[in-house]
């Protein structure tokens, strides 16, 4: 079975500055998908990014990027220029093909992320 | 246009009852998954349909049953309700069943006393 660690429970950062968060993950599987997700109070999960396992390039989009280590199973995300908006439960998620077709998100167990004014 | 849909957003129910969850998927959409959410946790995979079908099913007691009908909406159920049942329960929906970024709805919130 696949499992999603983000081993950082809380962390805080300062309006405008960086902040990295971190997601290892466990598969024997080669093809498979990772995304970000972030949910704030209003508790609707937000794709925030996703990266395709065979790509060798991290993937980008705004603010968000990510570091995609295969070999070491690490998926970190990097938000720069943070905002207040950017306040949210943030979670890690692995998607592979499962029996019958179906694809199943497994998620870790989320990083609370507060940014101060 | 609409997002997922889900209803009711909160439910109050006692332990021994059922309960039924609805979610209406984005136009379009085919594929609707099910996940919930316990607190201070990441969602857990319950099932996923597509085109009526269930493609997947996670680690779940049988007391957990779903279906999806011909416009695509979907039904979660579950009976026997126990205290540990209470949670977010999130539907998300996808044009296919793989898909590179579900969208999902902003839950049930179902309380078990």
């Amino acid at each position: 079975a696949q499992t999603v660690t983000q081993s950082q429970p809380e962390m805080s950062v300062q309006e405008a500055e960086t902040v990295t968060l971190s997601c290892t993950y466990d598969t024997s599987e080669s093809n498979y998908y990772l995304f970000w997700y972030k949910q704030p109070p209003s508790r609707q999960m937000i794709l925030v990014i996703r990266q395709e396992a065979y790509k060798q390039q991290n993937a980008t989009e705004n603010r968000f990027s990510v570091n995609f280590q295969k070999a070491a199973k690490s998926f970190s995300l990097k938000i720069s220029d943070s905002q207040l908006g950017d306040t949210a439960m943030y979670f890690c998620a692995f998607m592979k093909p499962g029996g019958a077709g179906s694809y199943q998100l497994t998620f870790g167990k989320g990083t609370k992320l507060s940014v101060i004014p | 246009d609409a997002g997922v849909t889900q209803s009711p957003t909160h439910l109050i129910k006692t332990r021994g009852q059922q309960v039924t969850l609805r979610c209406s998927p984005i136009s379009g959409h085919k594929s609707v998954s099910w996940y919930q959410q316990v607190l201070g946790q990441g969602p857990q995979f319950i099932f996923q349909y597509y085109e009526k079908e269930e493609r997947g099913r996670g680690n779940f007691p049988d007391r957990f049953s779903a279906r999806q009908f011909p416009n695509y909406s979907s039904e979660l159920n579950v009976n026997a309700l126990l205290l540990g049942d209470s949670a977010l329960y999130l539907c998300a929906s996808s044009l296919a069943t793989r898909a590179l970024g579900y969208t999902f709805g902003s839950g049930t919130r179902l309380t078990v006393v």
